[in-house]
């Protein structure tokens, strides 16, 4: 299962700022959060990843919670082009079986931008 | 662009028949991964290779299986094909083993259609 909770869809105007929230209150003191995107049946693209502090790049801000347990991806000036589903991942610890971090993709927040 | 470059982008073939998907890594990434979409499973992790070796297992069947070869690139292999086989796949890529926080990278997959 996957270890964040996100709302299933959320709407923006094109312009105004998307902010994007995920709950992880299961996350461990050293893992990261990573955000990806998908739109329409392409490939997962990868937005920003972060462990607790803030951080920004050229696609979005992520905001993480002192506390860790959750956090906000934001899309400054939202496009019609930003509309996509939007995945949180909090990686699943190697097991002995596993031998790796695993990515694990719940259902994501369908964002939709409005013109 | 991701820089993961996968093929055929569309296939399209029968119950019984065996495919093989093609899988080429970003440019110095040494992992591969693949994941299966379907529209009732969401994006499923299958199985990782790191350096020619596997190293992670999930939800894979036994009727499918990979291989990464020298140049690193990665071949997926499906037999006795079902219906329920359609589904797009996707094939990621990163740096290292999987165990850094560096993020996997998605390449815009092949879509698989079961007649």
């Amino acid at each position: 299962d996957a270890k964040t909770t996100q709302p299933p869809s959320m709407d923006c105007a094109e312009g105004r700022a998307a902010n994007l929230p995920c709950n992880h209150s299961t996350i461990s003191g050293n893992e990261y959060v990573y955000w990806y995107r998908q739109i329409h049946s392409q490939g997962p693209q990868y937005i920003i990843h972060g462990l607790k502090n803030n951080e920004t790049n050229e696609m979005a801000s992520l905001i993480i919670t002192e506390d860790r347990k959750s956090s906000t991806l934001i899309l400054p000036h939202a496009t019609l082009r930003d509309t996509a589903v939007y995945y949180c991942i909090v990686r699943v610890y190697p097991t002995f079986t596993s031998g790796t971090y695993k990515y694990i993709f719940g259902t994501g927040t369908r964002l939709k931008v409005l013109a | 662009d991701s820089g993961v470059t996968q093929t055929p982008k569309h296939l399209i073939t029968a119950t019984g028949q065996r495919v093989t998907l093609r899988c080429s890594p970003r440019s110095g990434d040494l992992s591969v991964y693949w994941y299966q979409q379907s529209l009732d499973q969401g994006l499923q992790f299958l199985i990782q290779y790191y350096n020619g070796e596997e190293r992670a297992k999930g939800n894979i069947l036994e009727r499918f299986s990979a291989q990464q070869f020298p140049d690193l690139h990665s071949e997926l292999n499906l037999s006795s094909l079902e219906l329920g086989d359609s589904a797009l796949y996707f094939c990621a890529s990163s740096v290292g083993a999987g165990t850094s926080n560096q993020p996997q990278h998605f390449g815009d997959g092949t879509r698989l259609s079961i007649l």
